[in-house]
């Protein structure tokens, strides 16, 4: 058990609609990262938060949003979904030490839209 | 962030050691290299990171030589429990507030009885 929590773990959903993805990270990190993995882009870095602040963008469509709460725990919106929106979608958390990362991840969002 | 480039795949057999070389030209000053392990469907886990010269745990060895340019993880007697893909990172935290890690393609280890 990484300590990052993701909900839900499946979802399907139809082109159009709009999901909202849930995670919680590991107790006492304060950075949260969101990852997409397709069969065939592999794992694409989409953005990071720390402590309630964007951090860093990736590749990361304007349809797709996210936000740090106060609490810490993170969610990403993906608006307007399509076909090839459906991915894993993984949580990452880190231990923030002055010149060393590790990353927790969760065990990630299955989203299928048909 | 410094580009990695590692084998796309690797065979072995049960009980050999697994040796998986990874380049990193650019690697700065401050990075850091760190190995994740991914199994279908799961998220990636941490298994081991190292600055220089060589790092083991319990699980595996990281071997990286004076320049940096290249690292190498050893996994000694794998087993078929190990089939997965293998990713190289090289990073660094910026200002005590975490780093973003790009992951590459990854080497798809497959271990046979």
């Amino acid at each position: 058990d990484s300590g990052v929590t993701q909900t839900p773990k499946h979802l399907i959903t139809a082109t159009g609609q709009r999901v909202t993805l849930r995670c919680s990270p590991r107790s006492g990190d304060l950075s949260v990262y969101w990852y997409q993995q397709s069969l065939d882009q592999g794992l694409q870095f989409l953005i990071q938060y720390y402590n309630g602040e964007e951090r860093a963008k990736g590749n990361i469509l304007e349809r797709f949003s996210a936000q740090q709460f106060p609490d810490l725990h993170s969610e990403l919106n993906l608006s307007s979904l399509e076909l090839g929106d459906s991915a894993l979608y993984f949580c990452a958390s880190s231990v923030t030490q002055p010149t060393t990362i590790e990353y927790a991840f969760g065990s990630g969002t299955r989203l299928t839209v048909v | 962030l410094a580009k990695t480039t590692q084998p796309i795949s690797m065979d072995s057999y049960e009980g050999q050691e697994v040796n998986i070389t990874c380049s990193h030209n650019n690697i700065a000053t401050n990075d850091y290299i760190t190995w994740y392990q991914q199994f279908p469907s799961q998220g990636p886990r941490f298994i081991i990171q190292g600055y220089k010269t060589k790092v083991t745990n319990e699980v595996a060895s990281l071997f990286i030589p004076a320049d940096r340019k290249s690292s190498t993880l050893s996994l000694p007697r794998v087993s078929l429990s190990d089939t997965a893909v293998y990713y190289c990172l090289v990073g660094s935290s910026i200002y005590n507030q975490g780093g973003k890690l790009i992951f590459g393609q990854g080497t798809e280890l497959s271990v046979k009885p």
